[in-house]
């Protein structure tokens, strides 16, 4: 069984300052992880997808994540937060080995970002 | 990039009644759909996969007599509420698999607000 868990429901930060969210994750087999954000009254993004290639991945906007098998994390992290990256962000995890496609999420991180 | 869409976006109906959502890819086509539940302030649970040609397949607790799928083509999934009460009002998303089967692409959710 998968299974992510978002370590803080929310976060708060200053614009200009970094940004951090974090996630871990379970999962029997080789994982595909993914970081979705979600703005209000808009459908889902992708920031950025692991799949077993380099451990560091980037995104759109700026965002990265890096994946750490040792410590089952792939926390999410931006250098300067912007205003317009206040949203939801989803941690999401995809088992490959049991060639189930479905996605599993974390329970999400609302971003605030102060100005 | 590949495009899903949904309609209508949002509705609202009377209690006991029957609501249909159509989930299209627009530009690719899906043999296999999600179907994802979000409520207010929560993440988002997956109710059920759409399979074109087969029956879909349910997720534990998700009533199938309820809530009716059918992926009539390779481009099209629809989900219907059937005698729609209080509690079903919630934002339904659908997703699907893209050429390479690591990334889902959301369709921009149903809000659904039965009175």
């Amino acid at each position: 069984a998968q299974s992510v868990t978002q370590l803080d429901s929310h976060v708060s930060v200053s614009e200009g300052t970094p940004v951090l969210l974090r996630c871990n994750y379970s999962s029997s087999y080789s994982p595909s992880l993914f970081w979705y954000v979600q703005h209000p009254n808009k459908g889902l993004q992708l920031l950025l997808k692991y799949t077993s290639a380099a451990t560091l991945v980037k995104g759109i906007n700026g965002f990265e994540a890096e994946f750490k098998k040792s410590e089952t994390s792939f926390h999410l992290t931006k250098p300067s937060a912007h205003m317009s990256d206040a949203a939801e962000y989803f941690c999401v995890v995809s088992d490959r080995g049991t060639g189930r496609r479905a996605l599993t999420f974390g329970s999400g991180t609302r971003l605030q970002v102060q100005p | 990039g590949a495009v899903v869409s949904q309609h209508p976006s949002w509705v609202i109906c009377k209690s006991g009644t029957s609501v249909k959502i159509e989930c299209r890819s627009l530009d690719f086509q899906a043999t296999t759909m999600f179907w994802y539940r979000q409520f207010p302030k929560q993440s988002l649970m997956l109710m059920a996969t759409s399979n074109e040609g087969s029956k879909a397949t349910y997720e534990q607790g998700v009533e199938k007599d309820k809530f009716l799928i059918n992926h009539a083509s390779l481009t099209l999934s629809t989900l219907t509420v059937t005698s729609a009460h209080p509690e079903d009002s919630s934002f339904y998303i659908c997703s699907a698999p893209g050429r390479g089967q690591e990334t889902q692409y959301f369709g921009p959710g149903t809000r659904l607000l039965v009175l």
